[in-house]
C-alpha cells in the first residue's frame, strides 16, 4: 500500500524566514509526485509534478525537489500570502493518488 | 472556463437521509474522482471514473455510490447517511489516466447529525 508522511504538521515562519517541508513516501512504482496548495475552505490547487529522483521545479518562492524516498518543498523568503496548507501526493502503478495529511504554513508579517 | 464545479457547497443531513453530490467539469477531461477530506488525514479516494462509462472503487467506497452521467458529470450518492460520513467532499478531474495533474473543485461540506 502506498504511504505518504508529511512533516512537520504545522510551521510558523516570520516573513522572509526560509524553510523546508518534507514528504516521505513509499510507493510501488512511482509515476509521479505531486505538490498542491490548499487555502482554507477551498479545493487543492496544483503546484508541481516531479517524476524522477534528482528532478527539481520552481515557481516563484517555491522549489520542489525529489529523491528516491522523499520530496522537499523549499519556501524562500516567504510572504504572508504563502500561508496555506501544502499537500503532497504520490501516484503509483495503479494510477491512483495517495495524499499526505499536509503541512499548514503560517507566515507572519 | 469554470473548471470543476460542485453543488451544493454546504449540506446538513439527518442520519438515514439520502442525497446526491453533483460535480461537473468543462475541461474535456476523461478521468474524474471523488475524495473525502477529514481533519488530520489526507484526502482519501472514494470512487473514480477513468473514462466515460466506467467507475471503480477507491480506498473508502462503503456507503457511497457513483454515476458517470456523461463525460462532463460525475455524481456521488449517499443512500443512507451516517455520522461517520460527515466530511468535506472534493471532486477532481484529470486529462489522462497517467501523469497529468488533477484539478479540484471547491468542495462540499457535509454534516450528518
Amino acid at each position: 500500500e502506498d504511504q505518504v508522511t508529511q512533516s512537520p504538521e504545522a510551521l510558523r515562519l516570520q516573513e522572509g524566514e526560509s524553510s523546508s517541508l518534507n514528504c516521505s513516501y513509499t510507493v510501488s512504482g512511482l509515476r509521479g509526485l505531486f505538490w498542491y496548495r490548499q487555502d482554507p475552505g477551498k479545493g487543492p490547487e496544483f503546484l508541481f509534478t516531479l517524476y524522477s529522483a534528482g528532478e527539481e521545479k520552481e515557481k516563484e518562492r517555491l522549489k520542489a525537489t525529489l529523491t528516491k524516498k522523499e520530496s522537499f518543498l523549499h519556501i524562500t523568503a516567504p510572504k504572508p500570502e504563502d500561508s496555506a496548507t501544502y499537500l503532497c501526493a504520490v501516484q503509483g502503478n495503479d494510477y491512483k493518488l495517495s495524499f499526505g495529511a499536509g503541512t499548514t504554513v503560517t507566515v507572519r508579517a | 472556463n469554470a473548471g470543476v464545479t460542485q453543488t451544493p457547497k454546504f449540506q446538513v443531513l439527518k442520519t438515514g437521509q439520502s442525497m446526491t453530490l453533483q460535480c461537473a467539469q468543462d475541461m474535456n477531461h476523461n478521468s474524474m474522482y471523488w475524495y473525502r477530506q477529514d481533519p488530520g488525514m489526507g484526502l482519501r479516494l472514494i470512487y473514480y471514473s477513468a473514462s466515460e462509462g466506467t467507475t471503480d472503487k477507491g480506498e473508502v467506497p462503503n456507503g457511497y455510490n457513483v454515476s458517470r452521467l456523461n463525460k462532463r458529470e460525475f455524481s456521488l450518492r449517499l443512500e443512507s447517511a451516517a455520522p461517520s460520513q460527515t466530511s468535506v467532499y472534493f471532486c477532481a478531474s484529470s486529462g489522462e489516466r497517467g501523469y497529468n495533474e488533477q484539478f479540484f473543485g471547491p468542495g462540499t461540506r457535509l454534516t450528518v447529525l
